[in-house]
C-alpha cells in the first residue's frame, strides 16, 4: 500500500469555523491531490500540487485553499466551513504525469453542522 | 457536466460468473483511463489502467476494454468472487493537465455466493 496518511479521519465542525485537513506521504511523490466524494458526483478534484509551493485549482476549488511547504505534506484548508462542504475528502499521490495512476489515502469524513 | 458516466449504480452477479462494469465518457481528448475499487471507510484502490493507444489490458482476473470510437470503457472480472463486492469507479485523464482525472459516480457490485 502507498504510504499515505490522512488526518483527522473524522471531524465535526460548526459552520463558519476554519478547518485544516492534512495529508502526509512517505513515497516522495511529486504530485499530490485533494478530492471530495459526494453521492451522485463520484470524486471531484479540489486542488492539486506539482511540487513544493506549486499548486493549482481543480474542478471544485471555491471555498478551499491548499499549501505544500514540504514534499511529504499537503494541507487542505476550509477558511470558513459551510454545510455544503460536508463530504468525504481523499488525498491522492502520483509519481509522475506519465501513465502513472493515483494512489489514495483512506479519507477524512468531515461534517459541518 | 459529468464527463465520465457510470450509468449503472448497482450490479449483482453470481459467484464464478463474469462481472461487466461499464463507463462512458464525452471528452475524446482523454488519454489514460483507470479503474478503482472502493470498500466502505477506505480509499479507492487502483485496479487496472489502459492507455488510449490500446484497446485491451489484462491483469489476472481483471480485463479492461477501451472502445474509443464509442467513447466506452468496460471492466470485466472473471471469475467473480464475493471479495469483489465493492464500489467500482472509472476515471479518465485529459493530457497535459498534471495528471488530473475525472471520475465516474461509481457502480456498486455485489457478488452473491
Amino acid at each position: 500500500d502507498a504510504g499515505i496518511t490522512q488526518s483527522p479521519r473524522h471531524k465535526v465542525t460548526e459552520t463558519g469555523t476554519p478547518v485544516t485537513l492534512r495529508c502526509h506521504q512517505t513515497e516522495n511523490h511529486r504530485y499530490m491531490y485533494w478530492y471530495r466524494q459526494d453521492p451522485g458526483h463520484g470524486l471531484r478534484l479540489i486542488h492539486y500540487s506539482y511540487g513544493v509551493k506549486d499548486t493549482d485549482k481543480g474542478e471544485v476549488s471555491d471555498g478551499y485553499s491548499v499549501s505544500r511547504s514540504k514534499t511529504e505534506d499537503f494541507l487542505l484548508t476550509l477558511e470558513s466551513a459551510t454545510s455544503s462542504q460536508t463530504s468525504v475528502y481523499f488525498c491522492a499521490i502520483s509519481e509522475s504525469t506519465g501513465n502513472s495512476p493515483l494512489h489514495f489515502g483512506n479519507g477524512t469524513r468531515l461534517t459541518v453542522t | 457536466d459529468q464527463q465520465v458516466k457510470q450509468n449503472s449504480p448497482s450490479l449483482s452477479v453470481q459467484e464464478g460468473r463474469i462481472s461487466i462494469l461499464n463507463c462512458d465518457y464525452t471528452n475524446s481528448m482523454f488519454d489514460y483511463f483507470l479503474w478503482y475499487k472502493k470498500y466502505p471507510a477506505e480509499g479507492p484502490t487502483f485496479l487496472i489502467s489502459i492507455s488510449s493507444i490500446k484497446d485491451k489490458n489484462e491483469d489476472g482476473r481483471f480485463t479492461v476494454f477501451l472502445n474509443k470510437s464509442a467513447k466506452h470503457l468496460s471492466l470485466h472480472i472473471v471469475p467473480s468472487q464475493p471479495g469483489d463486492s465493492a464500489v467500482y469507479f472509472c476515471a479518465a485523464r485529459v493530457p497535459n493537465t498534471g495528471n488530473q482525472f475525472y471520475f465516474g459516480t461509481g457502480t456498486s457490485l455485489t457478488v452473491i455466493p
